[in-house]
């Protein structure tokens, strides 16, 4: 079991918007500013999409974007596009146990 | 090119012990805090260790304390994973990272396989 809460599946159709949801606790998505959102296509390493609860590494398209209420980070994608369709895993720095960071259990998004 | 590339994953029996490594280029490597990053088959990612620029600071995630060890040359460019009394629940892809931000990694390698079986 991860210690973010992800949905395990989101689709849309081309154009769309989607949003992905991670949720945590007061220990680590709620308690700071430093979580991340991963895309992974299948068989590939992980690409970071957004860090510090929204921004943009260069290169990443601003069709992407990230935000955060209280426990619950959020990853929204618009305008979706073929290639967007792959694994997102959201990740935070936690205060709890002697951990860096967590993982959520990922979402597949499938572009219908 | 900017490039991380592991090496050393395999098949190894329980108990038994690997190495990976890790060559990084086309960066500063000693400037970053690094991590290792892994993924069992079909399933989520999961923090395994990190360590600071010049190795005065790691952090491990429970499963893996005083089994594994994390280490780096900054003269070669390399980081390492030392990986002692290997468990069937080690199988995974293992990735490292170059962590650009708090708990946050930018750059990746393509991954090394350890498959822990009898």
């Amino acid at each position: 079991q991860s210690a973010l809460t992800q949905p395990a599946s989101v689709s849309g159709s081309p154009g769309q918007s989607i949003t992905i949801s991670c949720t945590g606790t007061s220990s680590d998505v709620g308690g700071h500013n430093y979580v991340s959102w991963y895309q992974q296509h299948s068989d590939k390493a992980p690409k970071l999409m957004i860090y510090e609860v929204s921004n943009r590494p260069s290169g990443v398209p601003d069709r992407f974007s990230g935000s955060k209420s209280g426990n619950t980070a959020s990853l929204t994608i618009s305008g979706l596009q073929a290639e967007d369709e792959a694994d997102y895993y959201c990740s935070s720095y936690t205060t709890s146990a002697a951990l860096d960071r967590v993982f959520g259990g990922g979402t597949k998004l499938t572009v219908l | 090119e900017v490039q991380l590339v592991e090496s050393g994953g395999g098949l190894v029996q329980p108990g038994g012990s690997l190495r990976l490594s890790c060559a990084a280029s086309g960066f500063t490597f000693s400037d970053y805090w690094m991590s290792w990053v892994r993924q069992a088959p079909g399933k989520g990612l999961e923090w395994v260790a990190n360590i600071n620029q010049d190795e005065s600071a790691r952090d491990y995630v429970d499963s893996v304390r005083g089994r594994f060890t994390i280490s780096r040359d900054n003269a070669k460019n390399s980081l390492y994973l030392q990986m002692n009394s290997l468990r069937a629940q080690d199988t995974a892809v293992y990735y490292c990272a170059r962590d650009f931000a708090v708990a946050a990694s930018d750059l990746w390698g393509q991954g090394t396989l350890v498959t822990v079986s009898s």
